[in-house]
């Protein structure tokens, strides 16, 4: 198993552009979450799902939307960058019922 | 929302010593959970906690959670090099009957810097 892989490793955007974060997990997990992660801060949930097609905001949504067509797939999508949002992205996946978080290995985003 | 208060922010210590660090909530959690960071990578979960009053190790780790449900501990016992990393505590909540849907809320880390 490749666990849960995100692509791409290192983004920089400029302002005003869109891009997709793509997360994957080959696990069969119901439940898929994406965090940033600001420097000295812990991380902090944007969107999760608890199955395909069921998707929710978390602490942080604004500026995301994410997308969840198949059990495997939960893309990220920015639509207009801002500074703001320049940040480290991990992508998290669970079976339900229990807590245990498998995180992806990240993607570094800079907006300028 | 929840806030989880780490501390301490950072410790530097010398290879062999004991390392002691705690994570403090406003509200309690139904489930404590502690994750180490390498750099350049994502959280691995070294210890989960379901019980008040629970105590429980993994190797030199040994992680309780706090009789309020409100706290948690993680100790690590004779420090090495390679425990070299950030460490989360995270916790989560759900009612009786509920789910939390694996909802997590994260402290801001503990960085760990262990000299040789």
């Amino acid at each position: 198993n490749a666990g849960v892989t995100q692509t791409p490793k290192f983004r920089i955007l400029k302002i005003g552009q869109s891009m997709t974060l793509q997360c994957a997990q080959d696990m069969n997990h119901n439940y898929m979450y994406w965090y940033r992660q600001d420097p000295g801060m812990g991380l902090k949930l944007i969107y999760y799902s608890v199955g395909a097609g069921i998707t929710d905001k978390g602490e942080v949504p604004n500026g995301y939307n994410v997308s969840r067509s198949t059990t495997e797939d939960f893309p990220l999508r920015l639509e207009l960058a801002a500074p703001s949002q320049t940040s480290v992205y991990f992508c998290a996946s669970i079976r339900g019922g229990t807590d245990t978080q498998y995180f992806g290995p990240g993607t570094r985003l800079t907006v300028l | 929302g929840q806030q989880l208060n780490q501390s301490p922010q950072s410790m530097f210590i010398q290879e062999g010593e004991d390392v002691s660090m705690n994570c403090t909530s406003s509200s309690i959690f139904n489930t404590w959970l502690w994750y180490k960071q390498d750099p350049g990578e994502g959280p691995v979960l070294l210890i989960a906690l379901y019980k008040a009053g629970e105590l429980t190790s993994n190797g030199r780790l040994t992680a309780q959670f706090g009789i309020t449900r409100k706290d948690s501990f993680l100790n690590i016992s004779a420090s090495i090099p390679s425990d070299v990393g950030i460490y989360f505590c995270a916790g989560s909540y759900s009612n009786a009957g509920g789910t939390s849907y694996g909802k997590l809320t994260f402290g801001q880390g503990t960085i760990l810097t262990v000299h040789p």
